[in-house]
C-alpha cells in the first residue's frame, strides 16, 4: 500500500462541474502540498495546508489531520484546469523530504 | 521577481557519461530540493539542502549527488549514466525547510 494515495487516478468531466480529488496518508507529517502539474513538466504549488480550509479562487483545498485525509475541490471547472494534481507529504516535520501521491489526471471538456 | 531557473532544460547523454544540473533559487530563499519524475515511478524526492548542508537524502544510488554553494545555487551531479536515469529532474526552493515550495521548469534528461 503507497504512503499516499489518491483518488481517482483519472477524471473528464464537463466544463462547469464541481471537481473532487481524495489523498490519504499513511506517514506522519506537518503539512500536505496540493501541486498542479501541466503538459510539459512545470509544476505549480496550489496549496500548503496543515490545518482546516483554503481557498484560492476557484480551488479549495480541506485537510482532515485526526483521519489522515485531504480533498481538493474545484468549483465552476474550465478546461485550463486541465492537468495533472499531485498530492505530497513531508516524511519529516519541517523539512522537504516529501512523499507524493500517484496524481489525478483530470480532464475538463469545454 | 525572478522564478526558479534550471539548467540545461534538456540534454541527452550516453550510458556510461555524467551529468551536472545546476538550480538558481528565488532570491532569498535558503532551501533547495531536488525530485526525479519518471513515468513509471512517479515523483521521487533525491536530496534536500539548507544553508549548504545536505539535509535529507532520497533512496537512490551514490551515483547521484549534490551540493549547495554559499549563494543557495544548488547542482546535482549523476556518475555512470544508465537508462534508467533518464528523467525529468525537479528542483524547488523555498524561504526555509517548512515553506512553500517554487518549482523550476525541470531538466529534461535522456540517456541513449
Amino acid at each position: 500500500k503507497n504512503e499516499v494515495e489518491q483518488s481517482p487516478q483519472n477524471l473528464t468531466a464537463q466544463e462547469g462541474e464541481f471537481i473532487t480529488i481524495n489523498c490519504s496518508y499513511s506517514v506522519g507529517i506537518s503539512a500536505l502540498h496540493w501541486l498542479q502539474q501541466h503538459p510539459g513538466g512545470g509544476i505549480v504549488s496550489l496549496f500548503m495546508l496543515s490545518s482546516g480550509k483554503k481557498k484560492h479562487g476557484r480551488l479549495i483545498a480541506t485537510i482532515n489531520i485526526q483521519e489522515k485525509h485531504s480533498s481538493l475541490h474545484i468549483t465552476a471547472s474550465h478546461p485550463r484546469d486541465s492537468a495533472v494534481y499531485i498530492c505530497a507529504v513531508p516524511l519529516y516535520q519541517g523539512a522537504q523530504k516529501l512523499v507524493f501521491g500517484q496524481g489525478t489526471r483530470l480532464t475538463i471538456n469545454p | 521577481k525572478a522564478g526558479v531557473t534550471q539548467t540545461p532544460r534538456y540534454l541527452i547523454k550516453t550510458r556510461g557519461q555524467q551529468v551536472t544540473l545546476s538550480c538558481s533559487p528565488i532570491s532569498g530563499h535558503r532551501s533547495v530540493s531536488w525530485y526525479q519524475q519518471t513515468p513509471g515511478q512517479g515523483l521521487q524526492f533525491l536530496f534536500e539542502y539548507f544553508s549548504e548542508t545536505q539535509r535529507n537524502k532520497g533512496n537512490f544510488p551514490g551515483r547521484f549527488s549534490g551540493r549547495q554553494f554559499s549563494n543557495s545555487r544548488s547542482e546535482m551531479n549523476v556518475s555512470t549514466l544508465e537508462l534508467g536515469d533518464s528523467a525529468l529532474y525537479l528542483c524547488a526552493s523555498s524561504r526555509n525547510r517548512a515553506g512553500e515550495l517554487f518549482f523550476g521548469e525541470g531538466s529534461r534528461l535522456t540517456v541513449l
